[in-house]
């Protein structure tokens, strides 16, 4: 089973609301990674999480914060964000963080901020 | 640093064609390459990988070779079917740093 779920598949919030994004895997993967994907554009990584702690910060505005409660869950908060955030938030695992080792992806939420 | 450049698309042919989607790569290290699927409204989905120089990747249908003498890593299928129609994504990583860049994507739009 090579599954990445991630809920809610949809999500519309103004720009004064606090909300959470949630990503799960139960394939034993160590290391889980936050995509932000625009229209027409390949996925920008915006965190990497390895073995439980954040080691990968792409520089992301604070309104968005990770959390990782334990190794198969992944959290993004998401609070006082802009329209320009509009996007469709990619989670992924992988076994380690190896070049070689796969990122497997979940089916995105797709977030409008209005 | 490390980057990807694919061909642009969009690229539209008609089913049973042959494709090719180009893929070339700058890299400081010995990185390995990834093609990944996007069908419209999901996430990415692996295609096929190769980890060092010469291997094959294939899946469905689709080939790949690493070519580190030409640094590519071009994508070929021999006959395309509409079901193939999605956006396709060249990647690399290297180091173990977990970061995957990606080539800007190439549309494919398959006609019957």
């Amino acid at each position: 089973d090579t599954e990445v779920t991630q809920t809610p598949k949809h999500l519309v919030m103004g720009m004064t609301n606090k909300k959470s994004l949630k990503c799960e895997q139960h394939m034993g993967h160590r290391a889980m990674y936050w995509y932000k994907q625009k229209a027409k554009k390949p996925p920008e990584l915006m965190f990497v999480y390895s073995y439980e702690k954040l080691s990968i910060n792409e520089s992301v505005p604070s309104r968005f914060s990770p959390e990782c409660p334990n190794s198969s869950l992944l959290n993004l908060h998401l609070h006082a964000l802009q329209p320009e955030d509009s996007a469709l938030y990619l989670c992924a695992s992988s076994q380690d963080w190896a070049s070689t080792d796969t990122q497997y992806f979940g089916p995105g939420t797709r977030l409008t901020v209005l | 640093g490390d980057s990807v450049t694919q061909m642009e698309g969009p690229v539209t042919l008609s089913e049973e064609a042959f494709l090719t989607i180009n893929c070339t790569y700058t890299a400081t290290g010995y990185p390995s390459l990834f093609w990944y699927v996007q069908y419209p409204g999901e996430g990415l989905q692996l295609l096929l990988k190769a980890t060092k120089a010469d291997d094959k990747g294939s899946n469905k249908g689709f080939e790949a070779t690493y070519r580190k003498e030409t640094t590519s890593f071009h994508l070929e299928k021999g006959s395309v079917q509409v079901s193939d129609s999605a956006v396709y994504f060249c990647a690399l990583s290297s180091g173990n740093t977990g970061k995957l860049i990606f080539g800007q994507g190439t549309t494919l739009q398959v006609k019957p």
